[in-house]
């Protein structure tokens, strides 16, 4: 019964370091997101995937890619981090409602 | 003028009490309305949905929305210590595939 899972839950990055966060859903959903959450912002969708095989552009898409591998699996690359990218991400799944993961804290110095 | 609307409190309450949060949006078009409750620290969690105006009754929360006003409030009945939370409002916009846009929360204490 895991829902979402993301990894890792925390990461410290140098500036110009590149790294891929994970997200694996087992509900069988077929639409997956990511979001950053910053203080006093809210979520901001960064990008999204409908289905296997799509993605698109959320909110706040500079910086980041992302790859819809699989129906399960949705995964955030951040190819040249930036202090700008500190936040805290949530991957979320849904098929009506959505499903959150515990988030990864990602710190860039 | 942000999508969706939420005044960042803090808001407190005594134990007991009503809390009341509010939410304003900007597309009129928006239909699906969504409370999120979000413990420090943790990620957010589902407490209620509303799609019809009027008021949405679910144990000690309701929500009442109003699309003509583009208003959404959630009431907490009978506030507890544990209700401490900050409280997402989000949507979902006309055309926008299902995704979700939140507000930037209200942080709620209830005071024992």
């Amino acid at each position: 019964n895991a829902g979402v899972t993301q990894t890792p839950k925390f990461q410290v990055l140098k500036t110009g370091q590149s790294m891929t966060l994970q997200c694996a859903q087992d509900m069988n959903h077929n639409s997956m997101y990511w979001y950053r959450q910053d203080p006093g912002m809210g979520l901001r969708l960064i990008y999204y995937s409908a289905s296997e095989g799509t993605t698109d552009k959320g909110e706040v898409p500079n910086g980041y890619n992302v790859s819809r591998l699989n129906k399960r699996e949705f995964s955030l690359r951040l190819e040249s981090a930036a202090p700008s990218q500190t936040s805290v991400y949530f991957c979320a799944s849904s098929d009506y409602g959505y499903t959150f993961g515990s988030g990864t804290r990602l710190t860039v110095v | 003028q942000k999508e969706v609307e939420q005044n960042s409190g803090p808001l407190s309450v005594p134990e007991g009490a009503i809390a009341s949060l509010n939410c304003t949006y900007s597309d009129r078009g928006s239909q699906s309305f969504f409370w999120y409750r979000q413990y420090s620290g943790k990620s957010p969690e589902l407490i209620m949905s509303i799609y019809s105006n009027g008021d949405k009754e679910d144990g000690r929360f309701t929500a009442q929305l109003n699309k003509a006003s583009q208003y959404v409030s959630l009431l907490i009945r009978d506030s507890q210590p544990s209700d401490s939370a900050t409280y997402l409002c989000a949507l979902i916009s006309s055309g926008s595939a299902r995704q979700l846009t939140f507000g930037s929360g209200t942080q709620l204490t209830v005071l024992p």
